[in-house]
């Protein structure tokens, strides 16, 4: 398996507190994606990185902050939860055009 | 923008049958294409991608896809179909550029009856 993982893998956080989730990867993969599952829309693209400090948004950023200050870290930031963003989270990473390799996940819950 | 449609939400086939799973992409550039698989509670796992050379792709556990580039479609195929297949399958498109922007589809779940 890729050298990929995510922390937190679960956490339960009250509405309107900052949430970080951290994805650490040993591959030194330059490309790294954070994305979300629900039911019915599949896997949405939040943010992407293509590199360090290169960053930008994708199908579903708004509330959501990356960062990205070394090669092997991809850090997104919830920056005041709502109850809409209980979700899967799933970061990824690849290097060229090849696949993507996925972590395991972290299930966010927000009451 | 690039985008991935995958038209049917949920397939239903009989163990030893064919199946196709279908998606359809819209991308400026030229395609990369990928198929992954998710089992419950799990992650997702690489099955074949299409990057150029034969439009018939060869991957794990016996599946191959069909990249066919005047209908943008890049259809998932197995002869024989087996219980243990039934999962939710996941294509995805790459764009090729500089920023590499990998975009998914919804999912559809396949139901392998015995």
């Amino acid at each position: 398996d890729a050298g990929i993982t995510q922390s937190p893998r679960h956490k339960v956080t009250e509405t309107g507190t900052p949430v970080t989730l951290r994805c650490h990867q040993t591959e030194n993969h330059r490309y790294m994606y954070w994305y979300r599952q629900d039911p019915g829309h599949g896997l949405r693209l939040i943010h992407y990185s293509y590199g360090v400090k290169d960053t930008d948004k994708g199908e579903v950023s708004d509330g959501y902050s990356v960062s990205r200050s070394k090669t092997e870290d991809f850090l997104l930031t919830l920056e005041s939860a709502t109850s809409s963003q209980t979700s899967v989270y799933f970061c990824a990473i690849s290097e060229g055009l090849g696949e993507a390799f996925f972590g395991q996940g972290t299930r966010l819950t927000v009451v | 923008a690039q985008s991935v449609a995958q038209p049917e939400d949920q397939v239903n086939v009989a163990e030893g049958n064919p199946l196709t799973v279908k998606c359809t992409y819209s991308v400026s550039g030229n395609p990369y294409l990928f198929w992954y698989v998710q089992y419950p509670n799990r992650g997702l796992q690489f099955l074949l991608k299409y990057i150029t050379g034969d439009n018939l792709v060869k991957g794990s556990y016996g599946f191959e896809a069909e990249f066919n580039k005047s209908q943008t479609s890049f259809h998932l195929k197995k002869p024989s179909a087996l219980v243990s297949d039934s999962a939710l399958y996941f294509c995805a498109v790459r764009d090729g550029g500089a920023t590499n922007k990998l975009i998914f589809g919804t999912g559809t779940l396949l139901a392998v009856q015995p």
